[in-house]
Formats: structure tokens, sequence, C-alpha cells
């Protein structure tokens, strides 16, 4: 199986800050990375598909970015409702594992 | 509109039998996988299987594969996991979600079910 590391595993961060999530596979994916917001108690919903593509509704604040081992989840002027916990995946093949997660609280 | 929409919450006991399901509308069941997701209390997503439901196609990751069944019912655009003989560390929140044929990402989720195994 795939393996997703996710660094950090939490932040604390101001409205308005600039976040970013990086998101490393244990071999080269290509660009078969996704990225889900879950708040809490919510289930999760998708930001950003094949690496740099955003979901339709998404706000143009969140970016992705990255390809073969190493991406990115860029949040510009983080907003209320952007706190939660974010997880990457990789659908490169099966099982499309997630990573585990990263905790974005307000500081 | 597309909408999963997944049965209630359940609490069974050790070595009980459960069935959840996964109602699909808005949009041709048949031509999208559908996977299975479990989050156990207080952590991440753990990625279970999916199935095809034009020809029940299924796939499991090995770390589930003998521990649950997945399936559909064609006729009402459900899918199912099923259980046969629950334990205590089945507990966790099960979701279910629709799986795009492009980037094979997961592009609607249904609200969950809560399963709770306990003597």
């Amino acid at each position: 199986d795939i393996l997703m590391t996710q660094t950090p595993s939490s932040l604390s961060a101001s409205v308005g800050d600039r976040v970013t999530i990086t998101c490393r596979a244990s071999q080269s994916i290509g660009d078969y990375v996704n990225w889900y917001q879950q708040r809490p108690d919510r289930a999760p919903t998708l930001l950003v598909f094949g690496s740099t593509r955003l979901q339709n509704g998404v706000p143009s604040r969140f970016r992705g970015s990255g390809s073969g081992q190493y991406f990115s989840l860029t949040i510009d002027t983080l907003q209320p409702e952007d706190f939660g916990t974010y997880y990457c995946q990789h659908s490169y093949s099966i099982p499309f594992t997630f990573g585990p997660g990263t905790k974005v609280d307000l500081k | 509109e597309v909408q999963l929409v997944q049965s209630g919450a359940e609490v069974k006991k050790p070595g009980e039998s459960l069935k959840i399901s996964c109602e699909a509308s808005g949009y041709k069941f048949t031509t999208y996988w559908i996977g299975w997701v479990r989050q156990m209390p207080g952590k991440g997503l753990e990625w279970m299987g999916i199935i095809y439901p034009g020809d029940s196609d299924t796939t499991y990751s090995p770390s589930f594969q003998g521990q649950v069944t997945i399936s559909v019912d064609r006729s009402i655009s459900t899918a199912y996991l099923h259980w046969s003989s629950l334990k205590a560390s089945d507990t966790a929140m099960y979701y279910c979600a629709r799986q795009r044929d492009s980037g094979y990402d997961w592009d609607y989720w249904g609200q969950g079910t809560l399963v709770t195994v306990s003597s």
C-alpha cells in the first residue's frame, strides 16, 4: 500500500493567516492526490482533486500543488469556516489511502 | 441534486450482524463507484473498499478484506456495508461516498452512520 504522511499534524492559526499543509507519498504517484476538509462532527468534503484542480464551489483561497511524491494545500487568508481537519488522499492504486490528517484550529 | 443518504445510528452487541445502507439519488447510480470509509473515534479516515453498482465489481483494502462485505441493490440505488459478526473494535463512524471516474476522487459523501458495538 502507498503510505501518505502529512505535516504538521496540527497547527494553530488566526483568521487572515496563510496556512500550508504538506503531504508526502511513499512512492511517486503523479498528480493523483486529493484534499478533503472535515469540520467537527461533519462528513468530509472534497476541496482539491488531481493535485491542483479546485472542486466546484470551493473558494479560490484554497490552492493545491505538487506532483510525484510531494504535495501541498495552501489556504490564503484563513477564514473562520476553514477551521477543521484536512486530509490528503492518493488515488493512484487501490487502496486509495488517506493521510493521517492535519488539524487546523484557532490560535 | 446528487445526494447520498445513509441509514441511522446503530447500537449492537459483539457477535451480532449488521447491514448499513447508503441510498443514492440525483445521478445514474450504476455509472459511478461507491466507496466506504471508516473513522474510529477521534481518528482519521480509513479507506475500506469500493463497489461498481453496474456489475457489482468490488475491491477491498487488505485491512478490511474478509471483515466486511460491500454490496448493492440496483433496483433501489442503494449500497450496503455488512458485518456478519461485529466486534467492539468496529465501533466507528462509517461514511459512503461517490467516486468519480476521471481522478478517482470522492466528490459526494453521505452524512455518516455511527455504529456502536458494546456488550
